[in-house]
């Protein structure tokens, strides 16, 4: 079975601070992706990178691919409460192959 | 909006009931999948229809059973309910071999077994 391991599980933080979200994997990734998900919602994806060392921004998240592909952050700056919610990665290990998901990163951030 | 329907959004069983959740999308996606969803545990793929005609089975297939009824709609039958099927469903769509395509999720069904 492959495993997606996700780092912290909870994290609660107040208003303006900075976090960092890791994913990681004894296996090379072909694409990996973030989802963000609120209570009583499914997950919506926020980003997909494909490439080793690649650099993504949407807003104040930045999303990093480990230049081996095995690995992956979601750093958020000076958060806000609507930042709350649950993080998701998920992986693909081959190309058009099924998403495997890490177990979540339960985020609260308190004004 | 366009998007993936659940329905029910809520459903309380006694054990040994069955019933079928049922799923909808309208983005002519060809590929559809049930996820389950546990505290701690993300989610785990159940089964999947990797387009119209096929199924196949996922990580926690048992107890389970799916129909791919057509390109649109695909659904999750629980013959006999067990309070360890109690979680949160989820239905998810995307397109096939399209390795950049993320999966478009449906708002869920809470079950519980007692």
């Amino acid at each position: 079975t492959q495993l997606l391991e996700q780092s912290p599980q909870f994290l609660s933080i107040q208003e303006g601070e900075n976090l960092t979200v890791y994913c990681n994997s004894s296996s090379v990734f072909s694409s990996l992706q973030w989802y963000r998900q609120e209570p009583g919602e499914g997950p919506v994806l926020l980003v997909t990178v494909v490439t080793g060392g690649e650099v993504k921004k949407l807003k104040r998240l930045t999303f990093q691919f480990g230049d081996a592909r095995k690995d992956s952050s979601l750093h958020i700056t000076a958060a806000q409460p609507g930042d709350t919610g649950l993080y998701l990665c998920a992986g693909r290990y081959n190309q058009g192959g099924k998403l495997i998901f890490g177990q979540g990163t339960e985020l609260s951030v308190k004004p | 909006n366009a998007g993936v329907t659940q329905t029910p959004k809520f459903q309380v069983l006694k054990t040994g009931q069955s019933m079928t959740l049922q799923c909808a999308q309208d983005m002519n996606h060809n590929s559809m999948y049930w996820y389950r969803q546990d505290p701690g545990m993300g989610l785990r793929l159940i089964y999947y229809s990797a387009s119209e005609g096929t199924t196949d089975k996922g990580e926690v297939p048992n107890g389970y059973n799916v129909s791919r009824l057509n390109k649109r709609e695909f659904s999750l039958r629980l013959e006999s309910a067990a309070p360890s099927q109690t979680s949160v469903y989820f239905c998810a769509s995307s397109e096939y071999g399209l390795g950049l395509y993320g999966y478009t999720f449906g708002s869920g069904t809470r079950l519980t077994v007692v």
